[in-house]
């Protein structure tokens, strides 16, 4: 069993769909990474989140300690949110194990 | 300020050779870390280094090794490759501590033949 998991592998939406996507982690952790990667591999970091909610946008991100998981929401979905959408958690400090991501498609 | 950069972006080897990439963080960022990824085993660890110094390490055999210089300039090498190195390898920048955000460079892809 993988120690990040997340959920769905794939999805697809139509514009203007709300979105989310889940992580659920086995370990203990001090942070917790939500990482899009576009086709061609360019990633970018969207969130940093040790406790609560974060907003950037159209972008949500929750996180529950207590009960080890995360979720990232997208509202008012576009076609250019189409990516890759990754989870990575840190934990022992220094260590960074990532999901095996969520394939998103937002179709005009 | 400018982002993360890699190069090279490209780079076809062959079997038993050995390359190296490199990597210049953001301005100010003095921890780098390179990650590995393939589509069978997504995105992994390799390791980190902060002032110059190898801070952390992921499960990759010792043939992956890097250094990072004075100026926070980072570079990998692979020695002795093999088919299943083929890969997209990225590296990212953060400040100094690891509950930061991280800043990704585009990242080299790396073809063995």
């Amino acid at each position: 069993k993988n120690e990040v998991e997340q959920s769905p592998q794939n999805l697809t939406a139509q514009e203007g769909e709300f979105i989310t996507i889940n992580c659920s982690y086995s370990v203990g952790i001090s942070a917790l990474h939500w990482l899009q990667q576009h086709p061609g591999g360019g990633i970018v970091s969207l969130f940093m989140l040790s406790s609560g909610k974060k907003k950037h946008g159209r972008l949500i991100a929750t996180i529950n300690i207590q009960e080890k998981h995360s979720s990232l929401h997208i509202t008012a979905s576009h076609p250019r949110d189409s990516a890759v959408y990754i989870c990575a958690v840190v934990y022992n400090t220094d260590k960074l194990i990532f999901g095996t991501g969520t394939r998103l498609q937002v179709f005009p | 300020k400018a982002g993360v950069t890699q190069t090279p972006r490209y780079l076809i080897k062959t079997r038993g050779q050995q390359v190296t990439l490199s990597c210049s963080p953001i301005s100010g960022h003095r921890s780098v870390s390179w990650y590995q990824q393939t589509p069978g085993q997504g995105l992994q660890f390799l390791f980190e280094y902060f002032s110059e110094t190898q801070r952390n390490k992921g499960n990759f055999p010792g043939r992956f090794s890097g250094r990072q210089f004075s100026n926070s300039r980072s570079e990998m090498n692979v020695s002795t490759l093999e088919l299943g190195d083929s890969a997209l390898y990225l590296c990212a920048s953060m400040i100094a501590g690891t509950e930061e955000t991280q800043y990704f460079g585009p990242g080299t892809r790396l073809l063995v033949l």
